[in-house]
């Protein structure tokens, strides 16, 4: 069971280029999130998506771009990067409830030159 | 009041030791609170969901006081494993949680 897959696992880019960051989960939630963690910071929310066709910011959302494919896949895009968007990345999915908690992926570790 | 404050620590205890954490939290709406651990450069993984009338999970013990506004956690017996960064995490009152910036927990032999 492989739970949330997040791809790449790291990426170097050049300011001004773009990305995709691709998340999926198999656990059939409903609710999905991206993250940014950088040190000091904590877990700052992006964008999220509470229910299939559905997106909404977050704390930190510009920047960046999300697309909530299908229930299963939600992408977050950078369309020009920049150094200040280089950190570690999460995607985390949950089941419909305020009392669900939070399941993540392991990361993409994302550096902007 | 910050959305959620913890001491960041670090908390140096040597194995066997009985540690304790607390939260504490602004959001008077919160309903559901958890706490999560996160090793060095890997993601958050959850660790205990906490209720209101406390609860126990083999050696860690949460506890929530709704009227002061925190939580808590209790690790007894304390391993070199137990090693750590723990978040305090609520929910927002929508779809979204709200994560602490962690307490670290080192266990020394």
């Amino acid at each position: 069971n492989a739970g949330v897959t997040q791809t790449p696992k790291f990426q170097v880019l050049k300011t001004g280029q773009s990305m995709t960051l691709q998340c999926a989960q198999d656990m059939n939630h409903n609710s999905m999130y991206w993250y940014r963690q950088d040190p000091g910071m904590g877990l700052r929310l992006i964008y999220y998506s509470a229910s299939e066709g559905t997106t909404d910011k977050g704390e930190v959302p510009n920047g960046y771009n999300v697309s909530r494919l299908n229930k299963r896949e939600f992408s977050l895009r950078l369309e020009s990067a920049a150094p200040s968007q280089t950190s570690v990345y999460f995607c985390a999915s949950s089941g419909a409830g305020h009392n669900q908690p939070q399941h993540f992926g392991d990361g993409t570790r994302l550096s902007i030159l | 009041r910050k959305e959620v404050e913890q001491d960041p620590g670090p908390f140096n205890v040597p194995e066997g030791a009985t540690v304790a954490f607390n939260c504490t939290y602004s959001n008077s709406a919160s309903q559901s609170f958890f706490w999560y651990r996160q090793d060095c450069r890997k993601e958050p993984k959850l660790l205990m969901s906490v209720y209101s009338s406390g609860n126990e999970d083999g050696r860690f013990t949460a506890q929530l006081n709704r009227a002061s506004q925190y939580i808590s956690l209790l690790i007894r017996d304390s391993k070199l494993s137990d090693s750590a960064t723990y978040l305090c995490v609520l929910d927002s009152g929508y779809s979204t949680l709200t994560f602490g910036k962690g307490t670290m927990l080192l266990v020394s032999p």
